[in-house]
């Protein structure tokens, strides 16, 4: 089945930094989300981003769907960025299912 | 718009019985919904493809006569635990695919104890 790897798996990181999120998959998807998965378990959707580059806020996304990745801007972090953030992908059959990526945990410090 | 209502939050229940979890789309009609099950410090895995009017598809590996799935409608489907058991503890999410795209959302989870 298809792979999808997030790397770093672990960011720690001081209020106001900027971090880089990345999403790779080992296969052509129909459709890639973003998502933040706060401390009770929401999962909250950043981007909804198959391909191209969208941004909102301090947050911003692109997606090389031809290279098979895609990459997750956090800028000027806040500690309620903290959680874990997962890509997910669905397959380019039209069956709408979604695999999840391995996640990146990230802490803020304030 | 696009809110998925997931209910209980969190439900405690004893060896052998069964447990319902309602999830609804609130605002959008949803032709599929999606189960997923997450452990501790893992990913989300999927259980379940639910859809309207239909038997509902499972992933490999989930017992489907443990994890009854119905989607009664374009706005609602339930997952049954049936004789639950301590092992089946977890965190269990839904998600509805609005019919106009392919973006999916997601309701707050249910935080299942089998004591």
């Amino acid at each position: 089945g298809i792979q999808v790897e997030q790397s770093p798996p672990d960011l720690i990181l001081q209020e106001g930094a900027n971090s880089t999120l990345r999403c790779n998959f080992s296969d052509s998807v129909n459709n890639l989300q973003w998502f933040h998965q706060n401390p009770w378990g929401q999962l909250i959707n950043l981007f909804y981003i198959p391909s191209g580059t969208k941004q909102n806020g301090r947050l911003s996304a692109t997606t090389v769907a031809t290279e098979r990745y895609s990459l997750l801007y956090i800028s000027s972090s806040q500690t309620t960025d903290s959680g874990v953030y997962f890509c997910a992908v669905d397959l380019n059959f039209g069956n709408e299912k979604l695999t999840f990526g391995t996640g990146t945990r990230l802490t803020i410090i304030p | 718009g696009a809110v998925v209502s997931q209910h209980p939050s969190w439900v405690i229940c004893k060896s052998g019985t069964s447990v319902k979890i309602e999830c609804r789309s609130l605002d959008f009609q949803a032709t599929t919904m999606f189960w997923y099950r997450q452990f501790p410090k893992q990913s989300l895995m999927l259980m379940a493809t639910s859809n309207e009017g239909s038997k509902a598809t499972y992933e490999q590996g989930v017992e489907k006569d443990k994890f009854l799935i119905n989607h009664a409608s374009l706005t609602l489907s339930t997952l049954t635990v049936t004789s639950a058991h301590p092992e089946d503890s977890s965190f269990y999410i839904c998600s509805a695919v609005h019919i106009l795209n392919t973006e999916a959302f997601f309701g707050q989870g249910t935080r299942l104890t089998v004591v």
